[in-house]
């Protein structure tokens, strides 16, 4: 497609099961983030990934949450035993300013709700 | 103290008049400066990037950067009520290029006709 792809769009789950979101990033973009919005909220950084380096992880709040990214491409944000406080939007983007931090475009988000 | 701070605002301006959005960043070492607007149940769109000390100018809105105050701005002229939304800024972590960017908790603008 033409942006960025996330999914689920919505995603209920009990308290302590686990979650996975998916993010497509734009054919060719070579940097992919994760961010986490809570409702009224800014944009709360989680993780980045940057071509071949390893991954800058000093967002992710909790050993509860990890991510990867697979062939440089899709990347898959898992949260572990999920508690309420993880309830948001999580938004995933992607760059394509090789060496530099360019403009970001942003999927659609993946919403969710831990009851 | 926050890598990138904003006041939430909300800020009320009328239509015709020149919102003045701000940002402060504690990272010295930041090379790129970015202005992000967020329509409620939207995600961001960048509306500028900055990257010199100076003003940069794009239609309505100006963006200012001053480095050695640590200091981003965005002017919106001639504010229109669908300027109302919430504006983010956001800064590279560190002095390499590359790096993540972080985000501000924004500023709410309201445009009243």
């Amino acid at each position: 497609g033409a942006g960025v792809s996330q999914s689920p769009s919505n995603k209920v789950t009990e308290k302590g099961k686990d979650v996975e979101l998916r993010c497509d990033p734009i054919s060719g973009h070579t940097a992919l983030y994760w961010y986490r919005q809570s409702l009224g909220q800014g944009l709360e950084f989680l993780i980045y990934f940057q071509g071949n380096s390893a991954p800058d992880k000093s967002g992710l709040p909790s050993d509860r949450f990890s991510a990867e990214r697979t062939g440089g491409s899709v990347s898959t944000l898992t949260i572990q035993r999920t508690q309420q406080e993880d309830s948001a939007v999580y938004l995933c983007a992607s760059s394509n300013r090789r060496g530099q931090t360019g403009e970001l475009f942003f999927g659609e988000g993946s919403r969710l709700t831990v009851l | 103290q926050k890598e990138v701070e904003q006041n939430s605002g909300p800020l009320s301006v009328p239509e015709g008049a020149i919102a003045s959005l701000n940002c402060t960043y504690s990272d010295r070492g930041s090379q790129s400066f970015f202005w992000y607007r967020q329509y409620s149940g939207k995600s961001p769109e960048l509306i500028m990037s900055i990257y010199s000390n100076g003003d940069k100018e794009d239609g309505r809105f100006t963006a200012q950067l001053n480095k050695a105050s640590q200091y981003v701005s965005l002017l919106i002229r001639d504010s229109q009520p669908s300027d109302s939304a919430t504006y983010l800024c956001a800064v590279n972590r560190g002095n390499q290029a590359g790096t993540a960017l972080i985000f501000g908790k924004g500023t709410t603008l309201s445009v009243s006709s």
